[in-house]
């Protein structure tokens, strides 16, 4: 059972426009909902992250859209650039134990 | 400066035949993971280690295994490896469990290919 659901699966921007990731989790018992980053061949990294009793956080391009009632969060990009294309992964922590659940990945590509 | 270093970056191994994968941090956390990642998912926790102490994933293969000699090296063990277990191997670190030290660092990760 997947426990954090992200979608699209994949999305093509036009440079300038607007990327939105979604996310919804089940489980009650996260506490801390990253972002990363992911371009081919490399680790992921984190790019922004969120607690649940924040409704939204911003970070330069970024923002974190959270609603704790309906279970979930997204991921906003402005002014999409093509260096943003990778691929993105929401997460949920376990607020005990530590451990991180992934959603399953949106693949971004930002067209000139 | 890499603060989660991972080596190799490529490794090629055949098939049955044991392969290590290394990793090294120079944050001094507490915590290091194993995450695997095949092609197009997400990436999955195998095991990771607070300090000393081992916490395997329940539907971890036991054909994975883990040591940790000090706070700034772990090791990856594949006893067998199968062509099932091609894929990104990540380390990760954290400095704690809990409360605000729950941020991950990741490696850049070792490509494992199975002949």
């Amino acid at each position: 059972q997947q426990q954090v659901k992200q979608s699209p699966q994949s999305l093509i921007v036009q440079k300038g426009g607007i990327s939105i990731i979604n996310c919804a989790y089940e489980n009650t018992a996260f506490d801390y909902f990253p972002w990363y980053q992911q371009f081919p061949g490399k680790g992921p990294a984190l790019l922004i992250a969120i607690r649940p009793d924040v409704s939204e956080k911003k970070e330069g391009r970024f923002t974190i859209s959270f609603n704790k009632s309906a279970k979930q969060f997204s991921l906003h990009i402005m002014d999409s650039q093509p260096g943003d294309s990778a691929t993105y992964f929401c997460a949920a922590r376990y607020n005990q134990g530590g451990k991180l659940i992934f959603g399953q990945g949106t693949e971004l590509s930002v067209k000139p | 400066d890499a603060m989660v270093i991972q080596n190799p970056r490529y490794q090629v191994t055949q098939f049955g035949k044991p392969v290590t994968l290394s990793c090294s941090q120079t944050l001094n956390h507490n915590v290091m993971y194993w995450y695997q990642q095949k092609s197009s998912q997400a990436p999955k926790l195998l095991f990771h280690y607070y300090d000393k102490d081992f916490n395997n994933e329940a539907d971890t293969p036991d054909n994975f295994q883990s040591r940790r000699p000090n706070t700034s090296f772990c090791f990856l063990d594949i006893r067998s490896p199968g062509l099932g277990d091609a894929a990104m191997y990540l380390c990760a670190t954290s400095r704690s469990l809990a409360g605000s030290n729950k941020k991950l660092f990741f490696g850049s990760g070792t490509q494992l290919s199975v002949l």
